[in-house]
């Protein structure tokens, strides 16, 4: 079965510094990956999602991924951070054959400090 | 475009009380639906998962249960609920493919008391 872990519950960085979130996964199958934020008392937006083609994949509000078969990895980037990133961010995977279900990490919680 | 909505937002229940919550999505057909709970540092767990009417399959054993009567609607229930039912719900879709990006609402949080 698949499974996702990320590094550090909890990410504190300052306004304008880089963010780094990272996710390894766990596949024996060609993994589909997903990364997702979740505000305070909202639902999951989906941020980008890497499904086989480039490598590196850019997302929404200036965040992106790279996909890296011989780490297993595929850790969040974002260059500066702003306030209104501060969230809570999952790590997905799903597989073929597994009916398009998801299986998260257990989420990295993110501050930004002025 | 496709919308998903889910309520109620807010929950308080008894122990031993009963528990519907229902989910809707507009815009598609024959959608992938799901019922993920999620508790605090534990991140998101499948508890249900439908591709069709009437096919409803349980990821983990538990005091719910999920039906689907209608294409587009997603119900997850309990007929007595219990202290670790409490978290918060949620209910998302997805078109039927492997891959494809799976889209959630904005939950439901029950406490039960």
């Amino acid at each position: 079965a698949q499974s996702v872990t990320q590094l550090g519950s909890h990410v504190s960085v300052s306004e304008g510094a880089l963010v780094l979130l990272r996710c390894n996964y766990s596949s024996s199958v060609p993994p589909y990956l997903f990364w997702y934020v979740q505000y305070p008392n909202q639902g999951l937006q989906l941020l980008l999602k890497y499904t086989s083609a480039a490598t590196l994949v850019k997302g929404i509000n200036g965040f992106e991924a790279e996909f890296k078969k011989s780490e297993t990895s595929f850790h969040l980037t974002k260059p500066s951070a702003h306030m209104s990133d501060a969230a809570e961010y999952f790590c997905a995977v799903s597989v073929a054959g597994g009916g398009n279900k998801l299986t998260f990490g257990t989420g990295t919680q993110l501050k930004v400090e002025l | 475009s496709q919308t998903i909505h889910q309520w109620p937002a807010t929950l308080v229940q008894p122990v031993g009380s009963p528990l519907s919550l229902e989910c809707t999505v507009e815009g598609t057909s024959n959608p992938n639906l799901y019922w993920y709970r999620q508790a605090a540092g534990r991140g998101l767990q499948l508890l249900f998962y439908s591709v069709g009417i009437g096919q409803i399959s349980s990821e983990v054993p538990q005091n719910l249960s999920a039906s689907r009567p209608q294409d587009r609607q997603f119900i997850l229930s309990s007929k007595k609920l219990l202290l670790s039912d409490s978290g918060f719900y949620l209910c998302a879709w997805s078109a039927g493919t492997t891959g494809n990006t799976i889209y959630f609402g904005e939950g439901s949080w029950l406490t039960v008391v």
